[in-house]
């Protein structure tokens, strides 16, 4: 059973322009979610989060969007450029409860930012 | 101030064998979680750690087990290795509370042959 999903495996943007991640996930006690980047053959590299109650972080580039009511999120990266490219992990986790150490990862979704 | 340090980065073990893994936390941290990366599973929970006691408990079996010591670090154990274990295995650390960003280690990867 996949409680967090990133339906979209690839995604391919122009430097300079808007670049969509998106998430879903089933799981409704999941209260706190984050997003992390990651090359091949290294640890996850955090980028940002969000508490389920805010419908919106921002921090420089990245800014996260929640909508509890469809179980969806979403990460903007703007302006993107070609360092971003890698694969983007969502993962989710029960921060009001005692599972806030347990983080359950989206399949991930591999960025290519062309110059 | 340092990162999550994990070690050793590369090993390969025989089917049968068994390895242990070692993880710092970054300081001041408590909690310490192993996760497990495979092309085909993805990212996989396996275990949390706080205050020496596992707090939390993914779906694997009993071959893989861990442990924390009283400065936080931690070590995770994986008894008569199979092929599928070869993957690469993350640790990760946190204050330990609600809310708290969990950073990553660089991984060690196992391969199994």
């Amino acid at each position: 059973d996949q409680q967090v999903k990133q339906n979209s495996p690839s995604l391919s943007v122009q430097e300079g322009r808007i670049s969509i991640l998106n998430c879903d996930y089933t799981n409704s006690m999941f209260d706190y979610f984050l997003w992390y980047k990651k090359y091949p053959a290294e640890g996850p590299t955090f980028l940002i989060s969000i508490s389920s109650i805010k419908d919106k972080n921002e921090d420089g580039r990245f800014t996260v969007f929640l909508n509890k009511s469809a179980k969806h999120l979403s990460l903007h990266i703007v302006p993107s450029q070609p360092g971003d490219s890698a694969v983007y992990f969502c993962a989710a986790s029960n921060a009001g409860g005692t599972s806030y150490g347990k983080l359950t990862f989206g399949q991930g979704t591999i960025l290519t930012v062309h110059p | 101030k340092a990162g999550v340090t994990q070690t050793p980065r590369y090993l390969i073990k025989t089917r049968g064998q068994q390895v242990t893994l070692s993880c710092s936390p970054i300081s001041g941290h408590r909690s310490v979680s192993w996760y497990q990366q495979t092309p085909g599973q993805g990212l996989q929970f396996l275990f949390e750690y706080f205050s020496e006691t596992q707090r939390n408990k993914g779906n694997f079996p009993g071959r893989f087990s861990g442990r924390q010591f009283s400065n936080s670090r931690s070590e995770m154990n994986v008894s008569t290795l199979e092929l599928g274990d070869s993957a690469l295995y993350l640790c990760a650390s946190s204050p330990g509370y609600s809310g708290n960003t969990i950073y990553f280690g660089e991984g060690s990867w196992l391969t199994v042959v």
